[in-house]
């Protein structure tokens, strides 16, 4: 089975602080997302990276940054964490190209639900 | 503008009695509609995918439909551990491009 881990189940930070949130999945896959989910908007594309240390913007990139040196890895960095950024963050990967459509699914973590002070 | 939107938000069933979530979208050039289960504290599960008019899915008590505007996720003699948040997600453009859009979610309930 895929496994996507993130690191952090719960983390409480304080407003300013610099943040990172780390997955990690093991199946090998070109593409990995980081998502906020909040009640009444679901989940919103924040980033996401279809090849090592390649990144595209999702829909609701600012305050956020990412790192993917390894293909294994997808660090979501918030540089001064605000008090709307209280959430819970999912990360997800895919298969990417080359795949048949149907297999082409997103595979997601447990999530890491913050809280900013 | 891309859009896709769940219904109702919060369902209420008692064990045995069927009924239906709606998701309805808006989006140019759809690429496949997907259904999602997430239970409480943990993230969302792949379900279905769907990617033509028409085209229908099943499993288990679960039979997920698509038309060209909306797609049925039908739970039949549902149990309680049916019990969760079914989302509803669409992607546009295709390879490593393709996005998906989330609706909001709908939160079954389901009661012995």
């Amino acid at each position: 089975d895929v496994k996507v881990t993130q690191s952090s189940r719960y983390l409480v930070k304080r407003t300013g602080e610099k943040v990172f949130l780390e997955c990690v999945q093991d199946m090998d896959h070109e593409n990995m997302f980081w998502y906020r989910q909040d009640p009444g908007l679901g989940l919103r594309l924040i980033y996401f990276s279809y090849d090592v240390k390649m990144k595209e913007k999702g829909d609701i990139p600012e305050g956020y940054s990412v790192s993917r040196e390894k293909k294994e890895r997808f660090s979501l960095i918030l540089e001064s964490a605000s008090t709307n950024q209280t959430s819970m963050y999912l990360c997800a990967s895919r298969p990417g190209t080359g795949i048949p459509s149907g297999a082409n699914v997103l595979t997601f973590g447990a999530g890491s639900r913050l809280t900013v002070l | 503008e891309d859009q896709v939107t769940q219904s109702p938000e919060a369902l209420r069933l008692q064990e045995g009695e069927s009924s239906s979530l709606n998701c309805s979208y808006t989006v140019s050039g759809l690429r496949g509609l997907f259904w999602y289960r997430q239970d409480p504290g943990k993230g969302p599960e792949f379900l279905f995918t769907l990617y033509s008019a028409g085209e229908e899915k099943e499993k288990e008590r679960l039979k997920a439909t698509l038309t060209k505007k909306e797609s049925f996720l039908h739970i039949t003699a549902p149990k309680p551990e049916d019990s969760a948040t079914y989302l509803c997600a669409v992607q546009r453009g295709s390879g490593n491009t393709g996005k998906l859009i989330f609706g909001q979610g709908t939160t079954l309930q389901v009661k012995p």
